[in-house]
């Protein structure tokens, strides 16, 4: 499979809820991204990573937690959301060695509602 | 701040009817401008980098061109297939800041 693939695509869980957001890449990049996708707002970037190191923590709530085991591998760790949190969340990757320059490859994201 | 303006927001043509739709950006050191498409239940699918003022490029029905304040995206004769929101993004100064618009919700009628 190439490409970058999210699960699940949707996701509904309670505020005292633990849940986790998966994306895996093909693509041979070595930068991933978590993006936060509200109606009527711009992408927000919540995570980056370069070489599995954290690079950017764009002041993100504590109840979201990444973690990039390897360079093909992101997840999203979710503990006590609000419903605030309810968006699509989209992971992509890139090609690090242009910052990006090359346009990132999303995923088709998680549609997360918090109840 | 970097700040990223789309108009319009939405827009309806008929198939076959040429339009542009615009980009207007301020931002400090623009390393790059991005347009991405994204369909419905789908993520932004990378279209173009333009890196320069002056600078154009070409997809199929779809020309992007830059100047220092504003990018256009022009749709020659479209086809219902190009219904989609249309993104646009900066990428400024520092590592990784990325800066996206809300988008332009485009609509070809057959």
């Amino acid at each position: 499979e190439t490409g970058v693939t999210q699960t699940p695509r949707h996701l509904v869980m309670g505020m005292t809820n633990k849940k986790s957001l998966k994306c895996e890449q093909h693509l041979g990049h070595n930068a991933m991204y978590w993006y936060k996708q509200s109606a009527k707002k711009p992408l927000e970037l919540m995570f980056v990573y370069s070489l599995e190191e954290r690079v950017e923590n764009n002041s993100v709530p504590s109840r979201f937690s990444p973690e990039c085991p390897n360079s093909s591998h992101l997840f999203l760790h979710l503990h006590t959301l609000q419903p605030e949190d309810s968006a699509l969340y989209l992971c992509a990757s890139s090609q690090d060695g242009a910052g990006g320059l090359n346009g990132y490859t999303f995923g088709s994201g998680t549609r997360l509602t918090v109840v | 701040e970097d700040q990223v303006t789309q108009s319009p927001e939405a827009l309806r043509l008929q198939e076959g009817e040429s339009s542009s739709l615009n980009c207007s950006y301020t931002v400090s050191g623009l390393r790059g401008l991005f347009w991405y498409r994204q369909d419905p239940g789908k993520g932004p699918e990378f279209l173009f980098t333009l890196y320069s003022a002056g600078e154009e490029k070409e997809k199929e029905r779809l020309k992007a061109t830059l100047t220092k304040k504003e990018s256009f995206l022009h749709i020659t004769a479209p086809k219902p297939e190009d219904s989609a929101t249309y993104l646009c993004a900066v990428q400024a100064g520092g590592y990784q800041k990325v800066t996206f618009g809300i988008g332009t919700k485009l609509q070809v009628i057959p």
